[in-house]
This record gives C-alpha cells, sequence and structure tokens, in this order.
C-alpha cells in the first residue's frame, strides 16, 4: 500500500513564476491536508480537503496560494506569482477520516524561489 | 495564546540509552496527540497517538505518556539507536489540523 505521494520533490522557481504541487493521498484517504514548513521549525497548516470541497482554509495566505482536490487526480497547491518568502517545504498528509485519526504525512516538496 | 510546545529544544544520548522528549500544551480541551519523527529532507512519520481517556501507550521501543493534570506528554524511547536521531514533534488534532510544536532534536552517540 503506497504511501503518500508528492511531486516534484524539489522545485527551482524565479520571482513572478508559478509552483504547482502535487499530492496523491494514500489508497483510501479522502481527506488531505497541506503544511509548510521552515527551517528550523514546526509545520504550520494550510489548508484541508475533501474531494472536490475545501474544508478549511484558514491557514492560507489570501492571496497568489490555492488548494484544490478534484474528483479524479491529485490535489494540486498551487503558488502564484512567487516571493523569497516563499521557500519552504511543503508537505501533504492524508487520513481515512476527520474525527480522531491521524494524518500520514508524504515526503514533501522543497520549492526554492531564486 | 494556546499552544503546543517543547521543553528543550536539542536532546543529546547515549546510544543504548533511554531517552525522555517532553511536550506541554496549553489547551485543556485537547483530547488527542501524535508524536512525529522527521529526519533530515522527509516527511514527518507518524510514531504512536495518545487520546486523552489514556494516561499510557505503549509502542515497539516506545512509550508515550499523558498527565492530564499539569498539561504534559512526554515519548520514551528505549535503547536508543543511531537510527533514532531525528527532530521530534508532538502535535494535537485540534479543530481538524494538526497543531505542531517546534521539536526537539535528538542526537545520538556511540
Amino acid at each position: 500500500n503506497a504511501g503518500v505521494m508528492q511531486n516534484p520533490r524539489h522545485l527551482v522557481r524565479r520571482r513572478g513564476q508559478e509552483a504547482r504541487l502535487r499530492c496523491s493521498p494514500m489508497k483510501g484517504h479522502s481527506h488531505v491536508y497541506w503544511y509548510r514548513q521552515l527551517p528550523e521549525e514546526g509545520l504550520k497548516f494550510m489548508v484541508y480537503l475533501q474531494k472536490e470541497n475545501i474544508i478549511d482554509e484558514s491557514g492560507m495566505p489570501k492571496e497568489r496560494f490555492s488548494a484544490e482536490f478534484p474528483k479524479e487526480g491529485p490535489s494540486i497547491l498551487r503558488i502564484q506569482q512567487v516571493v523569497r518568502g516563499d521557500s519552504a517545504a511543503y508537505f501533504c498528509a492524508s487520513s481515512p477520516r476527520v474525527r480522531g485519526d491521524a494524518q500520514y504525512f508524504g515526503p514533501g516538496t522543497r520549492l526554492l524561489v531564486l | 495564546g494556546e499552544s503546543v510546545g517543547l521543553h528543550l529544544p536539542t536532546l543529546s544520548v547515549q546510544e543504548g540509552d533511554n531517552s525522555i522528549i517532553n511536550c506541554a500544551y496549553s489547551n485543556s480541551a485537547s483530547d488527542y496527540f501524535i508524536w512525529y519523527k522527521q529526519e533530515s529532507g522527509k516527511g514527518p512519520q507518524f510514531i504512536i497517538d495518545i487520546r486523552s481517556n489514556m494516561d499510557k501507550r505503549q509502542g515497539q521501543r516506545v512509550t508515550v505518556l499523558l498527565n492530564k493534570t499539569v498539561k504534559h506528554l512526554s515519548l520514551q524511547i528505549a535503547a536508543t539507536q543511531p537510527g533514532d536521531s531525528a527532530v521530534y514533534f508532538c502535535a494535537e488534532i485540534r479543530d481538524d489540523k494538526l497543531i505542531f510544536g517546534t521539536g526537539t532534536r535528538l542526537q545520538v552517540f556511540p
């Protein structure tokens, strides 16, 4: 049973470009979460999605960031017009249900903005 | 504000010794906690979880203790091995999302 998959593992972008990060949850999991981690810090919640629905986006910056989890295919975290401050590791986690279930993480995408 | 935090940023132990990593939380309504291990360049790895109706839970070489009176939990690793070297996070599930502390770096020396 494959774990949570993320790609790309590393992404380099210049300021002003767009970054697209993909996440495929574990088989049987229908809940996806995105977190951001700065060096030497803990992970910070960004957004929680179920298929075709955004449940909680309270951790998402108001501008330039968006997320989706379509009926078919992976979840996508999109960052438009990236700035250097967007450089971080972005992790996706999935769980089979909401209440009382642990979240299992993917390997992350490390975004570097030049 | 409410937080989940850790007492020590770095813990150094000798191989074979037991390790104890501590975590304090401030939300008395917290009812579900998870310990994660994160190795350099990797995603957090689930180690063990505990719910508020329990005081102790054991896994393979790991034990989590929860003291609701003082809002404190700990992760004990028995016979620490070099492969245990990593950053350890306690996290609370609150409103369907994980709230992480800043982490404790465990260094294992031969």
